[in-house]
């Protein structure tokens, strides 16, 4: 049981560079959801999905795309790269809807110069 | 938009003493709940408290709610040096299906 796997951990584009970052969860969990952590900013939620086939826009979601074809993976597709994009990138699951006990994958730390 | 706020923003004492954490929220809600973070790591759970309740415990973590106040507070009692971790309170609305972050609180355990 890995729990919610994020790939790759680490990542430099340069501006203009298209990318996925990938999610992946073995708990059969309905809700995923892709988080972006700045300093003094806290977590903002970008993206998120309550079941395969499902996805909706969360506080910050320009710049992004997200696709639910399954269960287990959510990935988190940047169409092109800014610097203002420089962040750690956080997928994290829960079994229920109502989002309770988020569990979070260890983050991929992107670098756009 | 935060929807929580931590304060202190840090906070560091000695091992072996309590740390006290809070959270001032805006809106109503239907739960809250506490999160740890490591340094270089994910958030992981730590508790949640619906709204009905005021107090709930798990081992040495103790959180009280006022939903009167809009806050709450997170207790971490007989520090360890394992202790030291950012702390994020998030709070989740009737139906919500977003769960709203704080900037969290920056503890450090000195040994």
């Amino acid at each position: 049981n890995a729990g919610v796997t994020q790939t790759p951990k680490f990542q430099v584009l340069k501006t203009g560079q298209s990318m996925t970052l990938q999610c992946a969860q073995d708990m059969n969990h309905e809700y995923m959801s892709w988080y972006r952590q700045d300093p003094g900013m806290g977590l903002r939620l970008i993206h998120y999905s309550v079941g395969a086939g499902i996805t909706d826009q969360g506080e910050v979601p320009n710049g992004y795309n997200v696709s639910r074809s399954t269960t287990e993976d959510f990935p988190l597709r940047l169409l092109s790269a800014a610097p203002s994009q420089t962040s750690v990138y956080f997928c994290a699951s829960s079994y229920s809807p109502g989002v309770l006990a988020l569990h979070f994958g260890n983050g991929t730390r992107l670098t756009v110069t | 938009s935060q929807q929580g706020e931590e304060d202190p923003q840090a906070l560091s004492i000695q091992e072996g003493e309590n740390a006290t954490m809070n959270c001032s929220y805006k809106t109503s809600i239907n739960n809250l709940q506490w999160y740890r973070q490591n340094s270089g790591r994910g958030l992981v759970h730590l508790i949640l408290i619906r709204s009905n309740e005021r107090e709930k415990h798990s081992g040495r973590l103790r959180v009280t709610l006022d939903t009167s106040k809009k806050s709450s507070s997170l207790l971490i009692t007989a520090s360890r040096a394992a202790d030291t971790a950012s702390y994020f309170c998030a709070t989740g609305g009737q139906g919500a299906q977003k769960l709203v972050f704080g900037q969290g609180t920056r503890l450090t355990i000195n040994p």
